[in-house]
C-alpha cells in the first residue's frame, strides 16, 4: 500500500527557517512529480509548489507567496521530498501536505504542523 | 481570493443528486484539465476526479465531473451520510509563470 509520512513540523519564530520531509512508499517514487499543498486553520487548499522527476529535469515551480523563500527538493535514494522553508511569515502557518502528482494525486500524507508565531 | 470559484456550500437529502460548480477563466479550466478533491473532517484530502471526468480506482460511480468552456461541474448521485465532507476543485494555471490553483472549497451537507 502506498504511503506518505511527513515530518518535521513544529514552532517557528517569524524569520525562522524549518525543513519539512515526507517519506514515501509503495509507488515509483523516483518517476513521480510531487508537490506541496497546505491548508491554514479552518481554510481551504493552497497549492505550494511541485518538483519533476529527475528525468523530467527535477525542477521545480512556485507559488508566488513562496517563491524565493521555500526551496522543494527531492532525494529519490532515500524516496523523500523535502521543503526547506525559509524567512517563514505568520501567513505560512498551515498544515503542511505532500502529495504525489503536480497538483495532488492518489497519494497524501497526513500533514505536518507548521505554526509561526513570535 | 481564490482564482477557481465555487460556492460556500451545498446540500442535499439521502438518495439526492448534487451538484457542485466550479467557475474559472481561460488560463486554467478553459485551457487545462479539471481535478476534484474530498476532504473528510479532519482527514488530507482525497482524490475523486482527474482529467475532468475520470476516477481513480476505487471511487464510486456516483461520482462524476464534467466540464464547459471555463466551468466545471462535479456531480454526486445517490447521496449518503458519508459523502458529507469539503470539495475542491484544482486545476493548472498557465498565467504567471504557471502555477497550481485551488477553489475555496464547498462544504457539502447531507441533511
Amino acid at each position: 500500500e502506498a504511503q506518505m509520512v511527513e515530518s518535521g513540523g513544529g514552532l517557528v519564530k517569524p524569520g525562522g527557517s524549518l525543513r519539512l520531509s515526507c517519506e514515501a512508499s509503495g509507488f515509483s517514487f523516483s518517476n513521480a512529480w510531487l508537490s506541496w499543498v497546505r491548508q491554514a486553520p479552518g481554510k481551504g487548499l493552497d497549492w505550494v509548489g511541485r518538483i519533476r522527476s529527475n528525468s523530467d529535469g527535477g525542477t521545480a515551480d512556485y507559488a508566488a507567496a513562496v517563491k524565493g523563500r521555500f526551496t522543494i527538493s527531492r532525494d529519490d535514494s532515500k524516496n523523500t521530498l523535502f521543503l526547506l522553508m525559509d524567512s517563514l511569515k505568520v501567513e505560512d502557518t498551515a498544515l503542511y501536505y505532500c502529495t504525489s502528482g503536480s497538483l495532488g494525486g492518489n497519494y497524501w500524507g497526513q500533514g505536518t504542523l507548521v505554526t509561526v508565531s513570535s | 481570493q481564490s482564482v477557481l470559484t465555487q460556492p460556500p456550500s451545498a446540500s442535499g437529502t439521502p438518495g439526492q443528486r448534487v451538484t457542485i460548480s466550479c467557475s474559472g477563466s481561460s488560463s486554467n479550466i478553459g485551457r487545462t484539465t479539471v481535478y476534484w478533491f474530498q476532504q473528510l473532517p479532519g482527514k488530507a484530502p482525497k482524490l475523486l476526479i482527474y482529467s475532468d471526468n475520470q476516477r481513480p480506482s476505487g471511487i464510486p460511480d456516483r461520482f462524476s465531473g464534467s466540464k464547459s468552456g471555463t466551468s466545471a461541474s462535479l456531480a454526486i448521485s445517490g447521496l449518503q451520510s458519508e459523502d458529507e465532507a469539503d470539495y475542491y476543485c484544482a486545476a493548472w494555471d498557465y498565467s504567471l509563470n504557471g502555477r497550481g490553483v485551488f477553489g475555496g472549497g464547498t462544504k457539502l451537507t447531507v441533511l
